[in-house]
């Protein structure tokens, strides 16, 4: 299976910093996404960067793939009290099931 | 509705019980997928459909759990003779295509052993 390993496991931060969470995986993928699940709720979906990409934006996300490292990192910029949850990474190639990490627990203070 | 819905959202079985968790998938998602995240974890996976087909099981960790998905939109996942170590979180999520699109969770069903 291939299963993404976030780094830092925690991360705190003030609201309006700048938050990396980084992601690394270990066989080739088609596509690397990432997903944010609040506390007691579903995972939702933000943002999907294919393999021939190495930087993708959508509002205040910043996410970008290294193939060769084999690595991705996700930047949220000025940070808000709702974007506290846990960030998950998915990268996903050919027949492998996905498997997420533990993810990286951000908690944003007001 | 608009996304994927599951029930119960929380049940409380016995040891030995039989549960039954369902899954609403958005309508039109010919993928469909099963995970049980524990507390502090993130999601395993658990088995993966493709309409009514069952392409991938290998994440369901014994015998004692099946998924069906009969008519290729609703599905079941069932745990027979529930444990303790069964206690966790089941999310279904559904995708358009197939698994490397964007997938859509529910909300989960909260399964406790007592």
């Amino acid at each position: 299976s291939q299963q993404g390993e976030e780094d830092p496991q925690a991360l705190s931060i003030q609201e309006g910093e700048n938050a990396t969470m980084n992601c690394s995986y270990k066989t080739s993928i088609n596509n690397l996404q990432w997903y944010r699940q609040n506390s007691g709720r579903g995972l939702v979906h933000l943002i999907l960067i294919r393999s021939n990409e190495r930087e993708k934006h959508s509002g205040r996300l910043r996410v970008t793939l290294d193939t060769s490292k084999k690595s991705s990192s996700l930047l949220i910029t000025a940070s808000r009290a709702a974007d506290t949850a846990s960030y998950f990474c998915a990268p996903l190639g050919g027949y492998q099931k996905v498997t997420f990490g533990t993810g990286t627990k951000l908690q944003v203070i007001p | 509705g608009a996304g994927v819905s599951q029930s119960p959202r929380y049940k409380v079985a016995k040891r030995g019980q039989d549960v039954a968790l369902r899954c609403d998938p958005i309508s039109g998602h010919v993928s469909l997928f099963w995970y049980q995240q524990a507390l502090g974890q993130g999601p395993e996976f658990l088995t993966y459909f493709q309409n009514e087909a069952q392409l991938d099981k290998s994440g369901l960790p014994s015998d004692r759990f099946f998924a069906e998905r009969p008519e290729g939109s609703v599905s079941t996942l069932k745990i027979q003779r529930t444990q303790q170590e069964d206690s966790a979180v089941y999310l279904c999520a559904s995708s358009l295509r197939d698994r490397h699109n964007e997938q859509f969770f529910g909300p989960g069903t909260r399964l406790t052993v007592l």
